[in-house]
């Protein structure tokens, strides 16, 4: 099957400038993640979609990042203006787990090979 | 904001040689530990997903064991090979929909 597809892979802008990232899951997977990860630190969750609804945003700074799932399939996500400490390389995932029908955390994740952003 | 903890942030190995490390979660509403390989310019690929006590995985020359009782899983790798040289990751997911990463472990195979 196809992997997750995330462009760009690389991405430099200047601080206060706009970048969108762009993810396609495997198709079928009803549950899409994004990634922050900067370096030296685990991923951090920025926002799980559940089909084209939102499960989880609670660590997404809002003020700035946007993120949207497209009829339940691709997903994109924005930074609005980006500051330097948003460099970071930002990490798309899909699973076919389904929190209504219990199908969880017992499912791998598929992960995208990312895109690095730099802010400069 | 789960605290998931892995030891050491790097290691380098000898090829040949064995190894392990450690992943430490909370140990209250466990659900399952996930661990993920990361290969430099490729994707996060999982290894192995553990759901009970005592759980023992393995994808052939790396195993893991899980133990949430105490909150803790190993992963070994026997006999490294410079093929597996990457971050190894942990991830943790407790009796709800998170699932929060440790910062992982890189392991560098000398040859």
């Amino acid at each position: 099957e196809a992997g997750v597809a995330q462009s760009p892979r690389y991405k430099i802008i200047e601080k206060r400038q706009s970048v969108a990232f762009w993810c396609n899951p495997i198709s079928g997977h009803a549950t899409l993640y994004w990634y922050q990860q900067i370096l030296g630190q685990g991923p951090k969750l920025l926002i799980q979609f559940q089909n084209n609804g939102v499960v989880d945003d609670s660590q997404l700074p809002k003020d700035r990042f946007s993120a949207e799932r497209l009829k339940g399939v691709d997903s994109t996500l924005k930074i609005q203006p980006a500051k330097l400490e948003d460099s970071a390389v930002y990490l798309c995932a899909s699973s076919p787990g389904e929190r209504d029908r219990g199908l969880w955390w017992d499912t791998e994740a598929f992960f995208g090979q990312g895109t690095r952003l730099t802010v400069v | 904001i789960l605290n998931v903890e892995q030891s050491p942030q790097s290691l380098h190995v000898q090829e040949g040689d064995s190894t392990n490390f450690t992943c430490s979660f909370p140990s209250s509403n466990f659900y399952a530990l996930h661990w993920y390989r990361w290969e430099t310019a490729k994707s996060p690929e999982a290894l192995f997903v553990m759901t009970l006590n005592g759980d023992e995985k393995k994808k052939g020359r790396i195993s893991a064991t899980l133990n949430t009782k105490e909150g803790y899983s190993y992963l070994y790798i026997k006999g490294s090979q410079p093929e597996d040289s990457a971050t190894y990751l942990c991830a943790f997911a407790p009796n709800d929909y998170k699932l929060s990463f440790g910062a992982g472990t890189t392991v560098t195979v000398r040859a």
